[in-house]
């Protein structure tokens, strides 16, 4: 079964520091793993994407890091702001198998980051 | 914002309403999902629509009904609703669902609460 488990569930932070978010999957075939940010009230956002091939992403502070041997992904926030405080979900896609013509999207249950001042 | 919009933000039903939740997308984008997000829980993938089509119902009970009457309008219709079906609905789009390498662009969400 494919899943996707990120840790840790929560986390508090001051502002200023870093931080890095886990994620583990069992997907497979797998194509492609995204990181989304999700600010309350709002709809997630991609942050980064990255293939079977790519190893780092930067996007800003973020950076996420991709271990397909290991299947573990790492989300590292640095000099974190107060806008960073949000929901992180980690997202990995399968490859489409033969005769569909596209993968499946397994979700994390998210990290959710708090940053006080 | 995203380009896609999500109408209404909050709903608050009783067990026997019917209501229909909106969401509109600008993006020009060909493939259209519901989600649903409850609390500490992964997102659930409810339907898809790709060039109008239904192409994915992830098992979802029959009192959730999508239309979807063209590529930028998809329709989320409720009857007779459970307490535990309460949660945030998102809507997302993306360019097709031909690959996963297509980002999806959610909308804000409907924030549901079934009494």
């Amino acid at each position: 079964k494919n899943q996707v488990e990120q840790s840790p569930q929560s986390l508090i932070i001051l502002e200023g520091k870093n931080c890095t978010l886990q994620c583990n999957y069992t997907v497979s075939p797998f194509s492609n793993l995204r990181w989304y940010k999700q600010d309350t009230g709002r709809g997630p956002v991609s942050l980064t994407i990255m293939t079977f091939s790519e190893n780092t992403k930067s996007n800003g502070r973020y950076t996420a890091t991709l271990d397909a041997d290991t299947k573990q992904s790492s989300l590292h926030i640095t000099a974190s702001q107060l806008s960073d405080s949000a929901s992180y979900i980690c997202v990995v896609s399968n490859k489409a198998p033969g005769g569909t013509s596209y993968g499946k999207l397994t979700f994390g249950q998210g990290t959710i980051l708090t940053v006080h001042p | 914002e995203t380009g896609v919009t999500q109408t209404p933000r909050h709903l608050v039903m009783g067990m026997t309403n019917k209501k229909s939740l909106k969401c509109e997308q600008h993006l020009g984008h060909n493939a259209m999902y519901w989600y649903k997000q409850s609390a500490k829980k992964p997102l659930e993938l409810m339907f898809v629509y790709n060039f109008k089509e239904q192409t994915e119902n992830n098992s979802v009970p029959s009192r959730f009904s999508p239309e979807c009457p063209n590529s930028s309008h998809l329709f989320l219709h409720l009857h007779t609703l459970q307490p535990e079906d309460s949660a945030l609905y998102l809507c997302a789009s993306s360019q097709d669902q031909l690959s996963s390498y297509n980002e999806q662009f959610f909308g804000p969400g409907t924030r549901l609460t079934v009494l």
